[in-house]
């Protein structure tokens, strides 16, 4: 089984700070994407990536930036964080020409006070 | 962009009765349509999926059908057991390249024993 892993479950965080996601998968899958989690609103595509140094806009990209540096991370960065940025956020992996997003990790939930 | 409506949002089911639960898509070109499975404290998980050369698909007591038609699909669970409590997300790919998914606002499933 593929293994996504989040670098920490829960965050607390104040307005204004960076803020950094990891998410680190063990399986060589070309695909990685990070999702935002609220109630009421499923999961929303914020960023992805098909390779290395690659990355393509979601639906809701405003106030995040993505890095991927080797293939098997890939970074979330909340530039300066506000308080409608707490959410869950998940991470997930897939195969190069699979649909979908494959294998999800536990997901970070952030609070930003 | 694809736009994916799911219902009911809760759902409530005595121990071996039948859930259903359903989801309309709006492009036409989406092919593929996964459903995940969401416990507490964890990622989202793949439970089943079918794709658009196929009207039907099970796995056990769980099934997933596709009307292309009216575009619409749904998930079956038969003889439901506690366990199948959890928070159930449909999907389908999304345009930004198809390799992301666009999913449903999620339905809690509460199985009474």
């Amino acid at each position: 089984d593929v293994k996504v892993t989040q670098s920490s479950r829960y965050l607390v965080k104040r307005t204004g700070e960076k803020v950094f996601l990891e998410c680190v998968q063990d399986m060589d899958h070309e695909n990685m994407f990070w999702y935002r989690q609220d109630p009421g609103l499923g999961l929303r595509l914020i960023y992805f990536s098909y390779d290395v140094k690659m990355k393509e806009k979601g639906d809701i990209p405003e106030g995040y930036s993505v890095s991927r540096e080797k293939k098997e991370r890939f970074s979330l960065i909340l530039e300066s964080a506000s308080t409608n940025q707490t959410s869950m956020y998940l991470c997930a992996s897939s195969l190069s020409g699979h649909s979908g997003s494959g294998s999800f990790g536990p997901g970070t939930r952030l609070l930003v006070l | 962009g694809e736009n994916v409506e799911q219902h009911p949002s809760t759902l409530s089911v005595q121990e071996g009765d039948s859930a259903v639960i359903k989801c309309t898509y709006s492009d036409s070109a989406s092919n593929y349509f996964p459903w995940y499975k969401q416990e507490l404290g964890k990622g989202p998980q793949l439970i089943i999926d079918i794709r658009s050369n196929v009207g039907e698909k099970k796995d056990q007591r769980i099934a997933v059908t596709l009307n292309k038609t009216a575009k619409h699909f749904s998930l079956h669970i038969t003889e439901t057991q506690p366990e199948d409590s959890a928070v159930y997300f449909c999907a389908s790919p999304s345009d930004t390249g198809r390799r992301a998914l666009t999913f449903g606002s999620g339905t809690r499933l509460q199985v009474q024993p």
